[in-house]
């Protein structure tokens, strides 16, 4: 079936560095790719989507493209923050007709002042 | 828009009894789905609604697991004869235009068996 693998944390990083997290995926068909956060005590947020390859997903200053060569949709942002401090999931829609998401482990991002 | 509500938060119980979760979904969305996140992992799918009816379910749903979504509103999560292993967090999710196009998620109900 599909599955996602994403870079395993945790990470911490200085306010102002520059954060990639990485992520591919395993797929039949053609998913639309997510990244979800997870600030501390609350539930997953969607942060970015790509509904086909080469579209590229932005929010608050993250990015992603989706890579359909490559099987992959890496998550940056030019200069963290600590409010970015979360855990971060990578997903994708189920290409085989199901409407469920395939989640990655998640990334814990610690990011200091 | 209130976001979707997920009740209670936390739940303990002893191995061997019942618990309910509920969830309320954002009003429009007709789309109902759950997951269960275990520590260090990500949301595992069990089941979905279009409405009221059950179109999904996954492997993970044994048969003490029940969903239910009576009037295509709000759904109840039932596990009967709780397990050590059943210990984790229940997340549910909303959505009014299906997966491709993401979730509203809910803070989760976190149960612990003991």
């Amino acid at each position: 079936g599909d599955s996602v693998t994403q870079m395993e944390g945790p990470v911490t990083l200085s306010e102002e560095a520059f954060l990639t997290i990485n992520c591919t995926y395993t797929a039949t068909g053609y998913p639309s790719l997510f990244w979800y956060v997870q600030y501390p005590g609350e539930g997953l947020q969607l942060l970015l989507k790509a509904t086909k390859a080469d579209d590229k997903g932005s929010n608050k200053g993250f990015e992603a493209t989706y890579r359909k060569e490559t099987t992959s949709f890496h998550l940056e942002k030019g200069s963290v923050q600590v409010s970015d401090s979360a855990v971060y999931f990578c997903a994708l829609s189920d290409s085989g007709g199901s409407e469920k998401l395939v989640f990655g482990k998640g990334m814990k991002l610690t990011v200091n002042p | 828009d209130t976001g979707v509500s997920q009740n209670p938060r936390h739940k303990i119980t002893k191995r061997g009894q019942n618990v309910t979760f509920r969830c309320d979904p954002i009003s429009e969305h007709n789309r109902l789905y759950w997951y269960r996140q275990t520590l260090g992992q990500g949301p595992e799918f069990l089941t979905y609604f279009q409405n009221e009816a059950q179109l999904e379910k996954s492997r993970l749903l044994s048969d003490r697991f029940s969903a239910e979504r009576p009037k295509g509103s709000f759904s109840t999560l039932e596990i009967q004869r709780t397990e050590q292993g059943d210990s984790a967090m229940y997340l549910c999710a909303s959505s009014l235009r299906g997966g491709d196009y993401g979730y509203t998620f809910g803070s989760g109900t976190r149960l612990t068996v003991v």
